[in-house]
């Protein structure tokens, strides 16, 4: 199972938007609404940001949101903050209970 | 509050075994699936394993299938990831996360803070 294919990085300004993509199969993120995001800070553990594509748990921001269209899923970010800055990560289900992550983006507040 | 501690990890010669523990606290750990997610060394998060929360299924990624099982034991709250014939690609961080609750795909919630496996000779 190859990795999803996300942007090596992207980058913003403080108020800004950015919107992260994930891009898989016909067999993984095309195939099911099992989508989340990750968030993960240098020497950190990796946060729930958004799942099942669009659902964001509770403590998360509002300006973090999810979307899918195809076999490619995104993640926007509204209004950028500095703490926003860190590495995110999609995953998808696979079936036959197999998972794949994305590759990861580097987000950077300029 | 979810808590999850890993352990067990360690520095360890190729060829050889190991065995990690997680222990859950926080929430009914009977009650529902567990991943387990690596880290290589400045890489991104690769998949290694599920189990459902009675270990009626679970399944290994296909770089570890052969090599890894995982396996629970709900009693003592605690999930185990046994680690057979490790190579250097190995080396990682291994995190154990929790499902989120109800489908059989459901993705990772809760992470804990992960355990180092060094695979060196």
């Amino acid at each position: 199972q190859s990795a999803l294919t996300q942007p090596r990085s992207v980058s913003g300004s403080p108020g800004q938007s950015v919107t992260i993509s994930c891009t898989g199969t016909s067999s993984d993120v095309g195939a099911y609404t099992y989508v989340s995001w990750y968030q993960q800070h240098p020497g950190k553990a990796p946060k729930l940001m958004i799942y099942d594509v669009n659902n964001r748990p509770s403590g998360v921001p509002h300006r973090f949101s999810g979307s899918k269209f195809g076999n490619t899923a995104s993640l926007t970010i509204s209004g950028l903050q500095d703490e926003d800055e860190a590495d995110y990560y999609c995953c998808s289900f696979a079936g036959s209970s197999s998972y794949v992550f994305g590759s990861g983006t580097k987000v950077t507040v300029l | 509050q979810v808590q999850l501690v890993e352990s067990g990890g360690g520095v360890v010669q190729p060829g050889r075994s190991l065995r990690l523990s997680c222990a859950a606290s926080g929430f009914p750990f009977g009650k529902y699936g567990m991943h387990w997610v690596r880290q290589a060394p400045g890489k991104g998060l690769e998949w290694v394993a599920v189990t459902s929360s009675d270990e009626t299924y679970k399944n290994c990624s296909n770089s570890v299938r052969g090599r890894f099982t995982v396996s629970r034991d709900n009693a003592k709250n605690t999930l185990y990831l046994q680690m057979n014939n490790l190579r250097p690609d190995d080396t990682a961080v291994y995190y154990c996360a929790k499902k989120l609750p109800g489908a059989l795909g459901a993705t990772p919630d809760s992470w804990g803070q992960g355990t180092l496996v060094t695979v060196s000779s």
